[in-house]
């Protein structure tokens, strides 16, 4: 079964832009969630989405935007990029608590 | 406030040595406790996880670990470690099913 994918792989967008970020879960799997791993840190949690209804939030601001489609892949958003924004962004699929990621999006905001 | 501590930045050990990454954690709940490992711009992958019975679990590549309530910890161990072992080790605490809180992680270098 092919893994969670996401795309682009890389992405280097300028202050203010608008970036979308997406990701196809683990066939089978109907969740999805978006973290933020900024160089030399653990991954913090942005959004976790079940069945295309928002289920938990994290601490970030309300440039930050997700969706779930009826396929159950995911699009990400982040709005007015601020250079702070840099960083990795990882997608999870998850069944039954597990979850599984994918490679990650690479955003540089110069 | 939920919360995962992994006190160790950075560890060294030879190849073959044995290891133990450490894990402490703040949770009120029985927690859902995982290990990840992340290879150089790669994502995560999973190693193991703890829900609940046996607190010694066994995971892929060789990896333990152990749930000690009483310490509120979830140390990670191999036996032999082996130069492809090298990487970043994440622990993390699951909070309400499917939201993950990690700690900072451990960078594990390995010399032959």
């Amino acid at each position: 079964d092919a893994g969670v994918t996401q795309s682009p792989t890389h992405l280097i967008k300028t202050r203010g832009q608008q970036v979308t970020l997406r990701c196809s879960p683990i066939s089978g799997h109907k969740s999805v969630s978006w973290y933020q791993q900024v160089l030399g840190q653990g991954p913090q949690f942005i959004f976790q989405y079940y069945e295309k209804e928002e289920r938990g939030r994290g601490n970030f601001p309300d440039r930050f935007s997700a969706r779930q489609f009826p396929n159950y892949s995911s699009e990400l958003n982040v709005n007015a990029l601020l250079l702070g924004d840099s960083a990795l962004y990882l997608c999870a699929s998850s069944k039954e608590y597990e979850q599984y990621f994918g490679p990650g999006t690479r955003l540089t905001v110069t | 406030a939920q919360s995962v501590t992994q006190p160790d930045i950075h560890i060294t050990v030879s190849e073959g040595a044995s290891l133990e990454l450490r894990c402490n954690y703040s949770y009120g709940a029985t927690p859902y406790l995982f290990w990840y490992v992340q290879s150089p711009g790669q994502g995560l992958q999973l190693l193991l996880k703890y829900f609940s019975g046996d607190t010694l679990v066994q995971g892929i590549k060789g990896f333990e670990a152990e749930f000690k309530r009483s310490q509120s910890s979830f140390n990670l161990r191999k036996p032999s470690v082996h130069w492809s072992d090298a990487a970043e080790y994440f622990c993390a605490v699951g909070v309400n099913t499917d939201k993950l809180i990690f700690g900072t992680g451990t960078r594990l270098q390995v010399f032959p």
